[in-house]
């Protein structure tokens, strides 16, 4: 079982729509929960952080912790060309080495 | 743009030579975090440095070595490389050191490639 499991996709949603992109984790003991954006050839851009159960919204997008189920998720409303992307989940474990880690990311394709 | 800068941004080199990546981190930022990048997949953790001493190792060989200067800048070395190593490497700071909630941006990646 890998730590932290993400769907690669491709997810596709028209212009407009609510794109759902989903995250489980295997350390019951995690914290911190981050969603990053990574454009094609560029690097991992912070979206939004998630520290306690239920949602977090910014904006268009919305970030949702279940500790019990041990799931994260992140909802982007209005979804529009440019959020085509991969979106890769982070999830900071139990223990105190700084270390992020992430899901193999789902790639989202927004079509006009 | 968060800050973090990263150099070279592309580098070229033949199996068994040895790779030094850079990284300037964010100000007001004491750590710095590396990962490995291999393409389709996620940032995998090599290692954090926290106030010059290393803070955690993910699952990488001694042949991959950091350090990090009192500025907060830190390097990342690689000896003896393999084809295997071509990959993108990403740095990342941030400014709670050993703190749970601690947040990490990340700079523009050094994309190695392997001969």
């Amino acid at each position: 079982q890998k730590e932290v499991e993400q769907n690669s996709g491709p997810l596709s949603v028209p212009e407009g729509a609510i794109a759902s992109l989903n995250c489980t984790y295997s350390d019951r003991g995690s914290q911190s929960f981050f969603w990053y954006r990574q454009y094609s050839g560029k690097s991992p851009e912070l979206i939004m952080s998630i520290y306690s159960n239920g949602d977090k919204e910014d904006g268009r997008f919305t970030a949702q912790l279940n500790k019990a189920s041990q799931y994260v998720s992140l909802l982007i409303r209005d979804s529009q060309p440019s959020d085509s992307a991969t979106y890769l989940c982070a999830v900071h474990g139990s223990s105190n080495t700084g270390k992020l880690i992430f899901g193999q990311g789902t790639t989202l394709q927004v079509k006009p | 743009e968060t800050g973090v800068t990263q150099s070279p941004t592309h580098l070229i080199k033949t199996r068994g030579q040895q790779v030094t990546l850079r990284c300037s981190s964010q100000s007001g930022h004491n750590t710095v975090s590396w990962y490995q990048q291999a393409l389709g997949q996620g940032p995998q953790f090599i290692f954090q440095y926290y106030r010059e001493e290393e803070n955690g190792r993910g699952n990488f060989p001694p042949r991959f070595s950091g350090l990090q200067f009192p500025n907060y800048s830190s390097e990342l070395n690689v000896n003896a490389l393999e084809l295997d190593d071509s990959a993108l490497y990403l740095c990342a700071s941030s400014s709670q050191g050993l703190a749970v909630q601690e947040t990490q941006y990340f700079g523009p990646g050094t994309r190695l490639l392997v001969l």
